[in-house]
């Protein structure tokens, strides 16, 4: 059985502040880092999806980075804004683009 | 934008009783997938096909779940008999291909259906 662990569980933060989630992962038999955000009431969505060791991606305020050797990936949120609450899930990938997710970390940003 | 959609969004009901969720993934994609979430933790894998086969449903409580992908395309997960820890989260997936090698395809969620068990 794979084990992802997020941490921390929840996190309430100001509106302005930037804040930083953290996924662990098995570093053997690695293919891939998914991160989504999933609204209330909505579809989880696809924030990046991560290969390389050392890799670094950027969407809008939110990036993340990459350690396979090691077995984690950071996320930051710069400039936390009310629309940021959500939850926040990593999923390792293994063979056959089958997904295990961490338990994910709920983000809620106070106006 | 292409969307994966499942109905119903919400489903109560009593325990022993069967329930059936539907899902109708991205026109084109070959693999589908059901998660479960249970809440506070993350979705668990239920079950994928690739097109209309199983790949893996070693998660899936076989005394009382079923899923089928009769043609390729929807597909049907059902519950009987329900029972008060089935409540939960269960979320349908699609992505274009299953992988392969290093090569991972994003998935696609729908929105899901809530059940809740009485």
């Amino acid at each position: 059985i794979l084990n992802v662990e997020q941490s921390p569980q929840s996190l309430h933060v100001q509106e302005g502040d930037s804040t930083n989630f953290t996924c662990s992962f098995p570093s053997s038999n690695f293919y891939a880092l998914h991160w989504y955000r999933w609204e209330t009431a909505k579809s989880p969505e696809a924030l990046f999806v991560m290969t390389l060791n050392g890799d670094e991606k950027k969407k809008g305020r939110i990036s993340a980075t990459l350690n396979t050797k090691e077995g984690y990936s950071y996320l930051y949120i710069k400039g936390s804004q009310p629309e940021d609450s959500a939850t926040y899930l990593c999923a390792f990938s293994g063979a056959g683009n089958m997904l295990t997710f961490g338990g994910g970390t709920r983000l809620m940003v106070k106006p | 934008e292409a969307e994966v959609a499942q109905s119903p969004r919400y489903k109560i009901t009593e325990k022993s009783q069967a329930v059936a969720f539907w899902c109708d993934p991205i026109s084109g994609h070959a693999t589908l997938y059901w998660y479960r979430q249970i809440l506070g933790q993350g979705p668990e894998l239920l079950v994928q096909f690739q097109d209309e086969s199983v790949v893996d449903d070693s998660q899936l409580p076989k005394d009382r779940f079923s899923a089928e992908r009769l043609k390729g395309v929807d597909s049907t997960l059902k519950i009987q008999p329900a029972e008060l820890g089935d409540s939960a989260m269960y979320l349908c997936a699609s992505s274009r291909d299953q992988g392969f090698g290093a090569y991972s395809y994003e998935q696609y969620f729908g929105p899901g259906t809530r059940l809740t068990v009485t």
